[in-house]
C-alpha cells in the first residue's frame, strides 16, 4: 500500500529557483529514497538517506529527514529546465524488501 | 552501461487477447521487480523474483504471471487483459534484496488495452 505521501502535487518555478517538495509517511522507516520520473519513462534513483541521517547532499540535491514527524523534503537548487520532471519519495522498513512510493510531485521549469 | 532494457516501449492489445511484456538487465542483479503504474499514481507492486524465488503482493490480481528464465531475463504475462490494465509497467532491478538496496528502473512498456 502507498506509504509516502508527497506535497505539493505540482509546482512550477521559473529556471534558477529552487523547488521544494515534502513526504510525510506513516510507518517507521529504515531509509527514504527519492526518485525522479521524466515524462513516460522509467524512475532513476536520486539519493537514498537513512533513518539515522537528518540531512544529506547531492549535487544540487538536497534532502533531510525528520523521524520524529515522520517527514521528509526534498530541495532542488538552482533549477533547470531539465529538472522538470515527476519526483517521488519511497519508504523501506526495516524487514523490507520492497519499496512503498508515494504519488509523486510533478516540478515544471519554467525557461 | 549496465542497464535496465524493456521491450516493446509501446504495446496495444485487445481486450482478452494475452500479452508478454519482457525486461532484461546487464546488471546482474538478483532481484527483479514488476510495477504497474497508472496515470498520476504512485508505481505498485505486482511481483518479483529473488533469483528463482518467485514472490506476488497479495493483491496482484491471477491475470497477472510471471517468468523468469535466467538472471538476465523476466516477463510479464497478462493472461486476459482488461481495459482497467491499461497502464505503464515498470521493471525495476536491485543487486540484492533488502532495505537499503535502490532499484534500477527501465523505460517503461506502456500498454493499452482496446
Amino acid at each position: 500500500s502507498q506509504q509516502g505521501e508527497e506535497d505539493p502535487q505540482a509546482l512550477s518555478i521559473q529556471e534558477g529557483e529552487n523547488a521544494t517538495m515534502n513526504c510525510s509517511y506513516k510507518t517507521s522507516i529504515n531509509n527514504l529514497q527519492w526518485y525522479r520520473q521524466n515524462s513516460g519513462r522509467g524512475l532513476v534513483h536520486l539519493i537514498l538517506i537513512r533513518s539515522n541521517e537528518r540531512e544529506k547532499h547531492s549535487g544540487r540535491l538536497r534532502v533531510t529527514l525528520d523521524t520524529s514527524k515522520k517527514s521528509s523534503s526534498l530541495l532542488i537548487t538552482a533549477s533547470r529546465a531539465a529538472d522538470t520532471a515527476s519526483y517521488f519519495c519511497a519508504t523501506a522498513g526495516s524487514n523490507d524488501y520492497k519499496l512503498s512510493f508515494g504519488a509523486g510531485t510533478t516540478v515544471t521549469v519554467r525557461a | 552501461d549496465a542497464m535496465v532494457i524493456q521491450n516493446p516501449r509501446y504495446q496495444v492489445t485487445q481486450f482478452g487477447k494475452p500479452v508478454t511484456l519482457s525486461c532484461s538487465q546487464t546488471l546482474n542483479h538478483n532481484v527483479m521487480y514488476w510495477y504497474q503504474q497508472k496515470s498520476s499514481q504512485a508505481p505498485k507492486l505486482l511481483f518479483h523474483y529473488y533469483d528463482k524465488d518467485f514472490n506476488n503482493e497479495a493483491d496482484t490480481p491471477d491475470n497477472f504471471q510471471s517468468r523468469r528464465p535466467n538472471t538476465s531475463f523476466c516477463f510479464l504475462d497478462i493472461r486476459s487483459p482488461g481495459l482497467g490494465d491499461a497502464a505503464m509497467y515498470l521493471c525495476a532491478t536491485s543487486r540484492v534484496r533488502g532495505a537499503f538496496n535502490e532499484q534500477y528502473f527501465g523505460p517503461g512498456t506502456r500498454l493499452t488495452v482496446t
